[in-house]
């Protein structure tokens, strides 16, 4: 089954760290672009960051708000791909999706998204 | 790129005809996607490139528009179309969303 499975939500102090976890299966996911969104309580849907396909030269880059404390890893064995958030605030606060980033004909469209796991940054 | 998409909720009926409105700060020709979100669950892709119903989404479901100016129209609402509906800029980093707009049954 093609699918994305996010993990790795918890409750974490200010200040703390957290790794979450998006694992594909039924298909290879550094042919694609994945790209991880959040979405705070009550609130619409923010983009993250995103990591480019191998093809691409497996870039990253970051929204804004969490440059330079959020980092995208890759394990290839595992078909897996992890965002590091460090310094970690209460307004990080929110469930947090992995997608993948489909190309049809160089038109762009998030096909498949992972459940969301919760993070909640809390004293 | 920012998205204001319009109104911010609605009310309707079953059987209606809706339509939601997006519009872009800058020209983004048709780099624009709508996904539908329920309660608890992660969004659902409807429409890509403006226009173009993504495989498996009821033909109730519509989009148009180019440039700036882009809407989303269901015709015929069903039970199941009761959800938050958002509009996704992607041509570009960073990726933006629209607000989104709460659809609820009258």
């Amino acid at each position: 089954e093609v699918q994305l499975v996010v993990s790795g939500g918890d409750l974490v102090q200010p200040g703390g760290s957290l790794r979450l976890s998006c694992a594909a299966s039924g298909f290879t996911y550094s042919d694609h672009y994945i790209e991880w969104v959040r979405q705070g309580p009550g609130k619409g849907l923010e983009w993250v960051a995103v990591s480019r396909s191998k093809a691409n030269g497996a870039t990253t880059e970051y929204a804004a708000s969490v440059q330079g404390r959020f980092t995208i890893s890759r394990d290839d064995s595992k078909n897996s791909l992890y965002l590091q958030m460090n310094s970690l605030k209460t307004e990080d606060t929110a469930v947090y999706y992995c997608a993948r980033d489909f190309d049809n004909q160089g038109v762009w469209f998030f096909d498949l998204w992972g459940r969301g796991t919760p993070v909640t940054v809390s004293s | 790129i920012q998205l204001t998409q319009s109104p911010s909720s609605l009310s309707a009926f079953a059987g209606d005809r809706v339509t939601i409105t997006c519009r872009a700060s800058q020209d983004i020709s048709s780099y624009l996607a709508w996904y539908q979100q329920k309660p608890g669950k992660a969004p659902k892709l409807l429409i890509y490139g403006a226009s173009t119903l993504q495989s498996g989404v009821p033909s109730r479901f519509s989009g148009s528009g180019s440039g700036t100016d882009f809407t989303l129209t269901i015709n015929g609402l069903q039970p199941e179309d009761f959800a938050t509906y958002y509009c996704q800029y992607l041509r570009d980093y960073p990726i933006t969303f629209g607000q989104g707009t709460r659809l609820e049954i009258k």
